[in-house]
């Protein structure tokens, strides 16, 4: 699976959108890119998850870029509850292949009061 | 709540013991996998089941098994306890054997003294 690199950490003002950017310039054609977070040593949280088009669920919205190089993850309002460190992942789509998610260090979203 | 649950939360032994952790995954979710997290080696994947059967193994020590039992839960058996295994451990649940969206339970605190 492709590497990812975030940022180590990010403020950001409580009820202010969070963007949370992803590199991912090794990514390959089969690979989706997915978005979990961890708060405080609870399991991680899946967020979002996509291939090539934007995506939105309840939570949050997916950014790729075209070339699908890098992606933004999108908190539109985010509160205090949303302090966690978020992960994002870059997982084949190719049967045979790795099955599990490879965790890097993700980035330490603190949202401020 | 994800629907994956784990016994117990917390778990506290002394080195050289067994210890045998407990996961439920999501109705309908026929995948299981164990992940280990400790503080200075962030998630690590350790084995995967689909329906009764090992398909993926990553780095699970010897001293370390699984099983995936007809109602399709999971044991993780974790034996001749090191102070280095005091650890978080959490147990994901998909519906596939690949691609699928894990989902996390809440994980069981692993204590070693």
């Amino acid at each position: 699976d492709a590497k990812t690199t975030q940022p180590p950490s990010m403020d950001c003002a409580e009820g202010r959108a969070a963007n949370l950017p992803c590199n991912h310039s090794t990514i390959s054609g089969n690979e989706y890119v997915y978005w979990y977070r961890q708060i405080h040593s609870q399991g991680p949280q899946y967020i979002i998850h996509g291939l090539k088009n934007n995506e939105t669920n309840e939570m949050a919205s997916l950014i790729i870029t075209e070339d699908r190089k890098s992606s933004t993850l999108i908190l539109p309002h985010a509160t205090l509850r949303d302090t966690a460190v978020y992960y994002c992942i870059v997982r084949t789509t190719v049967s045979g292949s790795a099955r599990q998610l490879t965790f890097g260090s993700g980035t330490q979203l603190t949202v401020l009061p | 709540d994800s629907g994956v649950t784990q016994t117990p939360k917390h778990l506290i032994t002394a080195t050289g013991q067994r210890v045998t952790l407990r996961c439920s995954p999501r109705s309908g979710d026929l995948s299981v996998y164990w992940y280990q997290q400790s503080l200075d080696q962030g998630l690590q994947f350790l084995i995967q089941y689909y329906n009764g059967e090992e398909r993926a193994k990553g780095n699970i020590l010897e001293r370390f098994s699984a099983q995936q039992f007809p109602d399709l839960h999971s044991e993780l058996n974790l034996s001749s306890l090191e102070l280095g295994d005091s650890a978080l451990y959490f147990c994901a649940s998909s519906v596939g054997p690949v691609v699928d969206t894990q989902y996390f339970g809440p994980g069981t605190r692993l204590t070693v003294l």
